[in-house]
């Protein structure tokens, strides 16, 4: 079955350490996109990318980064950079041409320790 | 820049019940989608209905409807017959129509209602 995985479900990270998020899809999608989740604040756009090779920021990039040198992945790095970077994060993915709203991820929850 | 408003943080209905959830959302342009998503506990976003902006009859999915003004830019859910699957967290969001251009895939969300189902 098509979709997209996240992994891993659950991630902690020490001060000061880079993380990296995995997002991959076999759905043929061109578009991917990486949100974070905090309560009270819905879905806030961090990434996105709308074909190999390129991205852009989304409202709130600063202390992340991206990559996408395959069309089924979209991996989000959050750098040390990040000074609150506990939450919820989830993947989605689109075709660019398409009507339709987005498929996501299962998301990975972050948390600083 | 468009936004999308959820006034009610929380809600509640009674199993069998009707509810609904409001949204609101500024936009200066015409051709757009808008969509609900429910968030259960299990965090999975799940798509529960959309809206072309150029469609005047409201879409409907089995229990669940939308009431959408274009002039009054609210799309509200309605969910008929409430059930206890239904507790979720549910999220209203706009998404602009390609014939705009640029990146017109982001979905803009709204802050989310968390509505709890009484058996």
């Amino acid at each position: 079955d098509g979709g997209i995985t996240q992994s891993p479900k659950y991630l902690f990270r020490k001060e000061g350490q880079n993380v990296t998020l995995s997002c991959e899809q076999n759905l043929n999608h061109d578009a991917m996109y990486w949100y974070r989740q905090d309560p009270g604040q819905g879905l806030r756009l961090i990434y996105y990318s709308q074909i190999v090779n390129d991205f852009q920021k989304g409202d709130i990039a600063e202390g992340y980064s991206v990559s996408r040198e395959k069309k089924e992945s979209f991996p989000l790095t959050v750098t040390s950079a990040q000074k609150n970077p506990t939450a919820f994060y989830l993947c989605a993915s689109t075709p660019v041409e398409g009507l339709y709203g987005y498929t996501f991820g299962s998301g990975t929850r972050l948390t600083v320790v | 820049a468009q936004t999308v408003t959820q006034s009610q943080p929380e809600m509640s209905v009674q199993e069998a019940e009707t509810v609904t959830l409001s949204c609101t959302y500024d936009t200066s342009e015409s051709d757009y989608y808008l969509f609900w998503y429910k968030q259960p506990p299990s965090r999975q976003m799940i798509l529960v209905i959309r809206q072309e902006a150029y469609k005047q009859q409201n879409a409907t999915e089995n229990r669940f409807s939308v009431n959408f003004q274009k002039a009054a830019k609210s799309f509200s859910l309605k969910i008929s017959d409430s059930q206890l699957g239904d507790a979720a967290m549910y999220f209203c969001a706009y998404r602009r129509d390609p014939s705009y251009g640029g990146a017109t895939n982001k979905l803009i969300f709204g802050t989310g209602t968390l509505l709890a189902v009484q058996p």
